[in-house]
């Protein structure tokens, strides 16, 4: 089965910790992407990727980074200088190959909802 | 600054209702416009919209978009309970770039 699996469902962190979130894909997709999901907000970009060794910065990538080693895995850290991180985390891929359509589908995670202690 | 507005913000109905969800947006480089829906957790892709025009269809949901006006629509007719969630519209800007309105939350009441 293809997909796209995030881990943990629910992570706790303690004032000043880092903390990984994790992403991997087994669809083959070049891009990846890692979004933020506030309540009453849409979702907000955090950082992309749409090559190995390579990603760039989305709106809002303070306080947050990743690395992109491998095709299929995108971990992204919350670093202890983001004030704020309590929110609903989402990874999604993306093709950016093939026919017109389902190139610029983007596929999501189940997500990981993050919790400060 | 690019942007997408949904609305309405949120949305209760009675089942066998028809309802119209609204995205518009101002991107530079507009390629395309999704709409998904969200029950509890991943977003699951519903539409692709690149040309105006032309509608889409899938069962009781249909969507279209106007590139003159830049807005796009969602129906869904003869609501479920099971159609409650929200509906999220975003547009690509470029080659990789998506932009997210805020959501509609749709609760259908039995």
């Amino acid at each position: 089965d293809g997909g796209i699996t995030q881990s943990p469902k629910y992570l706790f962190r303690k004032e000043g910790q880092n903390v990984t979130l994790s992403c991997e894909q087994n669809l083959n997709h070049d891009a990846m992407y890692w979004y933020r999901q506030d309540p009453g907000q849409g979702l907000r970009l955090i950082y992309y990727s749409q090559i190995v060794n390579d990603f760039q910065k989305g709106d809002i990538a303070e306080g947050y980074s990743v690395s992109r080693e491998k095709k299929e895995s995108f971990p992204l850290t919350v670093t202890s200088a983001q004030k704020n991180p309590t929110a609903f985390y989402l990874c999604a891929s993306s093709p950016l190959r093939g026919t017109s359509g389902r190139r610029e589908t983007q596929y999501f995670g189940p997500g990981t909802r993050l919790l400060v202690l | 600054e690019d942007k997408v507005v949904q609305s309405p913000l949120s949305l209760v109905v009675h089942e066998g209702d028809t309802v119209t969800l609204n995205c518009s947006y101002e991107v530079t480089n507009f390629r395309s416009l999704l709409w998904y829906k969200q029950e509890k957790k991943a977003p699951t892709f519903l539409f692709m919209l690149t040309s105006s025009g032309i509608e889409k269809k899938s069962g009781r949901l249909s969507s279209i978009l106007d590139k003159k006006e830049l807005f796009s629509i969602l129906n869904i007719t003869a609501t479920q309970t099971g159609d409650s969630a929200i509906y999220l519209c975003a547009v690509l800007s470029g080659t990789y770039k998506y932009i997210f309105g805020t959501g509609t939350r749709l609760k259908v009441l039995a």
